[in-house]
C-alpha cells in the first residue's frame, strides 16, 4: 500500500542548529513533493515545492532535497528559531491532475 | 488565513443529526478541497470541486457528501454525524492543479459528535 511516512517523535533542536525533517514514501512515484508548516489551531502553510528531476531547492533559511532512488526527502532549517516552532509536513503529487496526499507531520521545537 | 474562511470553527454535535460546514474563498480558485485531520492520519481527502458543480470523491468520502453552485462556497455535509466523524476539517483551494501554487488553507472546523 502506498505511504507516506514522517517521524511522529518531535524533533527537540537548540537555536542557531540546523533542524532536519525527514519525509520517507513507499509505492509512490511522486513528480512533486511539497512542505507546509501547521501552527497550533490553524490550517497548514505552503513553504516549498521541488520537482522529480530537481536534487535541491532553497528558500532562505530553508532547503529541500528529493532523492527518488531513496525515496525520501530532507526538509532543513537553518540557523533556526522558536519562532520556527510548528509541524511540519510533506505532501506528495503524482502528477498535475492529482491531488495532494499529505504526512502526518514532524513536529518541531527550538528552544533557547 | 486570507481569501478563505471556514465556518463555524467549533461546534459539537449529537450522533444522528445532520451537519454542514462552510468554505468560503474570495481568490476566485477553481479549485477547492475538504480534508479531515486525525492524529496519526494527517490529513486525508474526503471530496473536492473542480468547478461549479463539478465534484468528487477522495480517499474518505463515506458518509460525506458536497455540493458547489458557486465558484466562491463550498459545503461540506454529514448527512447523519457519527462520533467517528469527530475531527478537525479543513478547507484548501488551489488555481491549478499545477503544484507551482501549492494550497491555501482555511483555519479549520473542530467538529465533536457527542
Amino acid at each position: 500500500s502506498q505511504k507516506i511516512e514522517q517521524n511522529s517523535e518531535a524533533l527537540n533542536i537548540q537555536e542557531g542548529k540546523t533542524a532536519t525533517l525527514t519525509c520517507n514514501y513507499t509505492n509512490y512515484s511522486p513528480a512533486y513533493l511539497q512542505w507546509y508548516r501547521q501552527d497550533p489551531g490553524r490550517g497548514p502553510v505552503f513553504l516549498l515545492l521541488i520537482r522529480e528531476n530537481e536534487k535541491e531547492k532553497r528558500k532562505e533559511r530553508l532547503k529541500v532535497t528529493f532523492d527518488t532512488t531513496l525515496k525520501q526527502s530532507l526538509f532543513h532549517i537553518t540557523a533556526s528559531q522558536p519562532a520556527d516552532s510548528a509541524t511540519y509536513l510533506c505532501a506528495l503529487q503524482t502528477g498535475t491532475a492529482s491531488k495532494l496526499t499529505f504526512g502526518t507531520g514532524t513536529r518541531l521545537q527550538v528552544t533557547l | 488565513d486570507a481569501g478563505i474562511t471556514q465556518s463555524p470553527r467549533h461546534k459539537v454535535t449529537e450522533t444522528g443529526t445532520p451537519v454542514t460546514l462552510r468554505c468560503h474563498q474570495t481568490e476566485n480558485h477553481r479549485y477547492m478541497y475538504w480534508y479531515r485531520q486525525d492524529p496519526g492520519h494527517g490529513l486525508r481527502l474526503i471530496h473536492y470541486s473542480y468547478g461549479v458543480k463539478d465534484t468528487d470523491k477522495g480517499e474518505v468520502s463515506d458518509g460525506y457528501s458536497v455540493s458547489r453552485s458557486k465558484t466562491e462556497d463550498f459545503l461540506l455535509t454529514l448527512e447523519s454525524a457519527t462520533s467517528s466523524q469527530t475531527s478537525v476539517y479543513f478547507c484548501a483551494i488551489s488555481p491549478s492543479t499545477e503544484p507551482n501554487y501549492g494550497y491555501t488553507f482555511g483555519s479549520g472546523t473542530r467538529l465533536t459528535v457527542v
